[in-house]
């Protein structure tokens, strides 16, 4: 069966201070791959999603890249930390040829507060 | 603004009695999901919807798609406290291949 593992839990980071987030999956091969984050009490926001080794498209301009640098792993990244990244980041993933056509499946989340 | 909006943003009742949650989208989608979200927890999917199905059923869950009035509902039946969560749609506009997600309604069930 199909896994999917997110780490850190919680992170508490400076301002400034770079950012790397992990997320692989497992149980499944070409995966689609997806960052959000989720403010307190709200609804999740796209930041990239991926359809392939190397293939990112970014969602919304801000201080954060993803990488892809293999088929199940997807990595959230910031040279320097903002108070405004603090939020719940959501890794996920799908299978098929549109992520718009199938249902994702959520990692556990990290929780990232930028002090 | 967001693709989907869910209604209401919070609504609390008494276990056993029956919950629904409405949301409304504003282009035309491949299909729509509703997932369940427990507090500080991942998103789990419920179900999805397709955008030539009017009506689905999983166990206690009943989802109903009007295209034509770009809405959807959820019903969750004879409901239990462990039912308390967060509930999203999510659409999956045409020709975007990706899911846009709604605020959601927080639902709690009190014993």
């Amino acid at each position: 069966s199909q896994t999917i593992h997110q780490w850190p839990a919680t992170l508490v980071q400076p301002v400034g201070s770079p950012l790397s987030l992990e997320c692989t999956v497992e149980g499944t091969s070409n995966p689609n791959l997806y960052w959000y984050r989720q403010a307190a009490g709200r609804g999740l926001q796209l930041l990239f999603y991926s359809v392939g080794i190397g293939q990112i498209s970014s969602e919304v301009p801000q201080n954060l890249s993803a990488s892809r640098p293999q088929d199940r792993q997807f990595i959230l990244s910031s040279k320097k930390l903002l108070l405004s990244d603090s939020g719940f980041y959501l890794c996920a993933w799908s299978a098929g040829q549109d992520g718009a056509r199938d249902e994702q499946y959520f990692g556990p989340g990290t929780r990232l507060t930028v002090t | 603004s967001q693709q989907g909006e869910e209604d209401p943003q919070a609504l609390s009742i008494q276990e056993g009695e029956n919950a629904t949650m409405n949301c409304s989208y504003k282009t035309s989608i491949n299909n729509l999901q509703w997932y369940r979200q427990n507090s500080g927890r991942g998103l789990v999917h419920l179900i999805l919807i397709r955008s030539n199905e009017r009506e689905k059923h999983s166990g206690r869950l009943r989802v109903t798609l009007d295209t034509s009035k770009k809405s959807s509902s959820l019903l969750i039946t004879a409901s239990r406290a462990a039912d308390t969560a967060s509930y999203f749609c999510a659409t999956g506009p045409r020709n975007t291949g990706k899911l846009i997600f709604g605020q959601g309604t927080t639902l709690q069930v009190k014993p």
